[in-house]
């Protein structure tokens, strides 16, 4: 069966170091793997897509790197803010030709970062 | 300001009821979604229209009846409803093509729905 897994624990982390959360998926192929932010109360905010044939793809104080080989996904927060404390879900849709093309979600990682 | 807008933001309902949670978004996107995330946080989803024709509908029980009048909406209607189907409902839009996942989903501030 189809499986996305992030890691349940929380990720307590202290200010300014790099958070590192992990996103392993089976029995996918995808095109695409996306991150998003999700705050208490709020739903997910879109971060960045990372593409099959990329490797890394960076955004601000954000990483990402994708290897389909392990079929693994790493999520990268540089410098990291308390601000950044939220829960962290990875999503990816089950290959590109997939009758009803569906966006399915990790359960998420929450990061919690520490003055 | 362009969004994803939902109503209500709270829903608390007696078992048996039914009820409509409605949804707006004013980006021009084609693909509009609902999910449903439960106590573990886990977000599902249910379904799914493409320019007001139904393209995704998961294994919801028919008691869930979503309706899409034009592109810009999706309400979710509820009939005969359970301490089950006590969640939270989000709405989601992505651009046209975005089945692939070439694309970010805008998602909805959400809708608490408490069944007692």
């Amino acid at each position: 069966s189809q499986k996305i897994e992030q890691n349940s624990e929380a990720l307590n982390i202290q200010e300014g170091k790099t958070a590192t959360l992990t996103c392993n998926y089976t029995n996918y192929s995808p095109a695409y793997l996306q991150w998003y932010r999700q705050d208490p109360g709020r739903g997910p905010v879109f971060l960045l897509l990372i593409r099959e044939n990329e490797k890394e793809k960076r955004k601000e104080r954000l990483k990402v790197t994708f290897d389909t080989t392990l079929k693994q996904s790493l999520f990268h927060i540089t410098a990291s803010q308390p601000a950044d404390s939220a829960t962290y879900l990875c999503a990816l849709v089950g290959g590109i030709k997939a009758a009803g093309n569906k966006l399915t979600f990790g359960g998420g990682t929450r990061v919690l970062v520490k003055p | 300001d362009t969004a994803v807008s939902q109503t209500p933001k709270y829903l608390v309902t007696q078992m048996g009821n039914d009820k409509s949670i409605k949804c707006e978004q004013n980006l021009g996107h084609d693909t509009m979604y609902w999910y449903k995330q439960d106590s573990k946080k886990f977000l599902k989803i249910m379904f799914s229209y493409n320019n007001k024709e139904l393209i995704i509908n998961e294994t919801v029980p028919n008691r869930f009846s979503p309706k899409s009048p034009d592109k810009a909406h999706l309400n979710l209607h509820i009939n005969s409803l359970e301490l089950g189907d006590s969640a939270v409902y989000f709405c989601a839009s992505s651009r046209i093509g975005s089945g692939t996942g070439a694309s970010g989903y805008t998602f909805g501030s959400g809708t608490r729905l408490t069944v007692v």
